[in-house]
């Protein structure tokens, strides 16, 4: 069955960086691209960016340009998120999520990791 | 940027009714737009991609209408697990972009 587990909750402060893993398992890896997306407490989902795990390829969420970068490892079907100087804002639960189904380069994610909390504060 | 606004902000319903919930975009996305299901402490649920196909395993009681910028979900009788927050989503295809609601709470009445 399809899995995406993530790494654990971390504490950060405020100007680190810090990077969430997400393992697939239960597909081919590279058919798939991979979503992240954020949900701060209590407010609703927002979307951070896109990676194909064929080519990776990105695409960011503009408000996010300059601080985020995301990458896969195929070896071990891993796709990792790092978000840079980190702010009081950005604590959230952060979710990885694979392609669902769709004819667009991008389609709406149908599985999702657990998600990993990032907590940031001085 | 395309804009999404969800309409009521919160429906209080009774099992057993139906709800009736809507996503307006701010210009046409075409027919892709997704609906998501998220309860509290869990992941979203995709229900719905492409206005009107239900995702896998997803019970027909969930249908979804719509097309250009005006989107509807309805839950045609609400079970007890029906309850939880909904989203809509639409995605461009290149460069992929998706854009969430700010979502609809469906709470028992």
């Amino acid at each position: 069955q399809v899995q995406l587990v993530q790494s654990g909750a971390e504490v950060k402060k405020p100007g680190a960086s810090v990077k969430v893993s997400c393992k697939a398992s239960g597909y081919t890896f590279t058919s798939y691209g991979i979503s992240w997306v954020r949900q701060a407490p209590g407010q609703g989902l927002e979307w951070m960016g896109w990676i194909s795990a064929y080519n990776g390829n990105t695409n960011y969420a503009q408000k996010l340009q300059g601080r985020v970068t995301m990458t896969t490892d195929t070896s071990t079907s891993t796709a990792y998120m790092e978000l840079r100087s980190l702010r009081s804002d950005d604590t959230a639960v952060y979710y990885c999520a694979r392609d669902g189904p769709g004819m667009t380069t991008a389609t709406p994610p149908d599985y999702w990791g657990q998600g990993t909390l990032v907590t940031v504060s001085s | 940027e395309i804009v999404l606004t969800q309409s009521p902000a919160t429906l209080s319903l009774s099992p057993g009714e139906r709800a009736t919930l809507s996503c307006r975009a701010s210009q046409s996305v075409s027919s892709y737009l997704a609906w998501y299901q998220q309860k509290p402490g869990q992941a979203p649920r995709l229900l719905i991609y492409d206005a009107s196909n239900r995702a896998t395993g997803i019970p027909a009681r969930f249908s979804g209408s719509g097309s250009g910028t005006d989107f509807t979900l309805t839950i045609s009788s609400l079970e007890p697990e029906d309850f939880a927050v909904y989203y809509c989503q639409q995605r461009s295809n290149w460069p992929p972009v998706f854009t969430f609601g700010p979502g609809t709470k469906v709470d028992i009445k």
